[in-house]
């Protein structure tokens, strides 16, 4: 059992490059999140899915797109990087209820 | 979700019980608290969640006033490897929420 797996775990981007970012949890979970974390921060919440198909923006989706074509991957695309993206992505699901969510161990993107 | 505040910071002996404090004064009736931490880059780590009971788990206890306004995380004997950012979330499990940290309090641990 893997929980959520996020890759890739690290990656340099030229400024206006494009990439995807890719969660995927192997426990039938309805919900995924995806956060940014800068240093010293906390974690900001970018987009979100409550299901197959659907995704909601968050606090700071502005420079992100989303999709969840599969309920068990979500996807965070960046279309034209930029050095203020460089930061450490984690990607997290959760069932729906009262249950607790699982996180992925990170990406770590830097922008140059 | 109901905003929390807690201190940036807390330090801790070791071995002593750790008390980490959370605001959550507009919390509403259906709205559970979480305690999640974060040991160094990892990705965060569920401890511990509840409604209006006093909780305990082998990780923590958690303790919320009567009047659901805040709510405190007890780590009985911290350890060294206790040290981390401790995130306390207060958040329904209705109308398709999301779940939102805000900057949490960095607990250190010292021998």
């Amino acid at each position: 059992n893997a929980g959520v797996t996020q890759t890739p775990k690290f990656r340099v981007l030229k400024t206006g490059q494009s990439m995807t970012l890719l969660c995927a949890q192997d426990m039938n979970h309805e919900y995924m999140y995806w956060y940014r974390q800068d240093p010293g921060m906390g974690l900001r919440l970018i987009h979100y899915s409550v299901g197959e198909g659907t995704t909601a923006k968050g606090e700071v989706p502005d420079g992100y797109n989303v999709s969840r074509l599969k309920k068990q991957n979500f996807l965070l695309g960046l279309e034209s990087a930029a050095p203020s993206q460089t930061s450490v992505y984690f990607c997290a699901s959760k069932d729906d209820g009262d249950r607790e969510a699982f996180f992925g161990q990170g990406t770590r993107l830097t922008v140059v | 979700d109901a905003k929390t505040t807690q201190p940036p910071s807390m330090d801790c002996a070791e071995g002593r019980a750790a008390n980490l404090p959370c605001n959550h004064s507009t919390i509403s009736g259906n709205e559970y608290v979480y305690w999640y931490r974060q040991i160094h880059s990892q990705g965060p780590q569920y401890i511990i969640h509840g409604l209006k009971n006093n909780e305990t788990n082998e990780m923590a206890s958690l303790i919320i006033t009567e009047d659901r306004k805040s709510s405190t995380l007890i780590l009985p004997h911290a350890t060294l490897r206790d040290t981390a950012v401790y995130y306390c979330i207060v958040r329904t499990h209705y109308n398709n929420n999301d779940m939102r940290f805000g900057a949490g309090t960095r607990l250190t641990v010292k021998p």
